[in-house]
């Protein structure tokens, strides 16, 4: 089945500089990558998703690449502010999203001030 | 986007007792998934229920431990069977809405603590 990893599991960066958060996954058939950001006691929720059919896509500060070829594919957070603090997940879906998402292990950032 | 409600949003257990978990949605939804976070952890599927039929359970999740009933298109609930202190996570019902083109919608989530 796919395998999703993620890295780093833990992010500091100051006020003001990007971040940026790898994922990789096993499963040539996934076609959808969705990131969730869940901050403490809070329910995860969609930042940002991506399909096969494109190499990147932005919304403001956050953006996502997708590399097919090597499997993997990143979130870039620029401009960063302290409400960027939380939990984020990646994720692989294919076919028939929803019952077939693997989430990755999860990254915390922290955004110093 | 749908909006999901869970209950109980927390609840301290003992040992050996089971809780039931209900989730409903705003809007009629094919399938409902439920997760499990463990404290500090990923989200893992438990399973798949689609109303009118049998849950569809992930591996490592057996019915008998997590009964799942989704007696219409808007509800469902998740029982945690005879729990130990390994039960103590958070549980999450979650919604995929039609048109959202995948995009997974969940529920606040529910804390169980089992001592």
């Amino acid at each position: 089945g796919e395998n999703v990893e993620q890295h780093p599991s833990t992010l500091s960066v100051q006020e003001g500089d990007s971040a940026v958060i790898k994922c990789t996954y096993s499963d040539s058939a996934s076609n959808y990558f969705p990131w969730y950001k869940q901050e403490l006691g809070k329910r995860p929720q969609l930042i940002i998703d991506i399909r096969s059919n494109v190499g990147e896509k932005k919304d403001q500060r956050i953006a996502v690449t997708l590399n097919k070829t090597a499997k993997h594919f990143s979130l870039h957070i620029t401009e960063t502010q302290p409400e960027d603090s939380a939990v984020y997940f990646c994720a692989a879906s294919w076919g028939n999203y929803g019952q077939n998402f693997v989430f990755g292990p999860g990254t915390r950032l922290s955004v110093l001030p | 986007s749908a909006v999901i409600s869970q209950k109980p949003s927390r609840d301290i257990c003992q040992r050996g007792t089971s809780l039931t978990i209900q989730c409903q949605v705003d809007s009629q939804v094919t399938m409902m998934f439920w997760y499990r976070q463990q404290p500090g952890q990923s989200l893992t599927l438990i399973a798949t229920a689609n109303q009118g039929s049998e849950a569809t359970y992930e591996s490592g999740f057996v019915i008998d431990k997590f009964p799942i009933s989704r007696p219409n298109l808007t509800f469902s609930t998740l029982t945690v069977s005879n729990m130990s202190p390994e039960d103590s996570s958070i549980y999450l019902c979650s919604v995929e809405q039609a048109g959202a083109g995948g995009e997974l919608f969940f529920g606040e989530g529910s804390r169980l603590t089992v001592l």
